[in-house]
């Protein structure tokens, strides 16, 4: 198993640009999430799924989507980066009430 | 929604001491708090984790008490080594589901 893997690793964007980072996890798991981490502020929900076509906020929902169209995938979308977005983002994935594994994490720059 | 508090930000020990690390939480439904540790780099990493059903769980040098009744958990460390250094976060689950985070512990041992 790859467990939880995330694309790209590193990425640099301008204000205003747009992308999505990719997560996908092979160990059928329902629950996915996306966490960002500040210097000082832990790890902070951003969204989450409980099971394909089913997301929810987390802490921190704004300037964030997401779709859940698959088990596997839960891509999160930026439509208008901006630089309070400059971040370490994980993805982790669950069964319910169980061990969260994490990916290796996206280092996102907005410049 | 969850709200997780975690103390102290930091904690330097001598190798060999014990180190221990505290969270409160404010939702008394919650029933699984675990514990993570990431290193430098690296995405979160479960290390012990314990369901609300018993009060304390060992894992060789690892420990962690639940006190449900005042809403906090503690993870705690003996005889620390230096590959303990690391920044150790406490997590319990919103609504069941998805984790919401303390703002970590950077523990450093020293030799």
């Amino acid at each position: 198993n790859a467990g939880v893997t995330q694309t790209p690793k590193f990425q640099v964007l301008k204000t205003g640009q747009s992308m999505t980072l990719q997560c996908a996890q092979d160990m059928n798991h329902e629950y996915m999430s996306w966490y960002r981490q500040d210097p000082g502020m832990g790890l902070r929900l951003i969204h989450y799924s409980v099971g394909a076509g089913i997301t929810d906020q987390g802490e921190v929902p704004n300037g964030y989507n997401v779709s859940r169209s698959t088990t596997e995938d839960f891509p999160l979308r930026l439509l208008s980066a901006a630089p309070s977005q400059t971040s370490v983002y994980f993805c982790a994935s669950s069964y319910p009430g169980d061990t969260q594994y994490f990916g290796p994490g996206t280092r996102l720059t907005v410049l | 929604g969850e709200n997780v508090e975690q103390h102290p930000s930091t904690l330097s020990v001598q190798e060999g001491d014990s180190a221990v690390i505290k969270c409160t939480y404010s939702d008394s439904a919650s029933n699984y708090f675990p514990w993570y540790k990431q290193e430098l780099g690296k995405g979160p990493q479960l290390i012990i984790d314990i369901r609300s059903n018993v009060g304390e769980k060992k894992d060789q040098r690892i420990a962690v008490t639940l006190n449900k009744t005042a809403k906090h958990f503690s993870l705690h460390i003996t005889e620390t080594q230096p590959e303990d250094s690391a920044v150790y976060f406490c997590a319990a689950p919103q609504a069941g589901t998805a984790l919401i985070f303390g703002k970590g512990t950077t523990l450093s041992v020293s030799s």
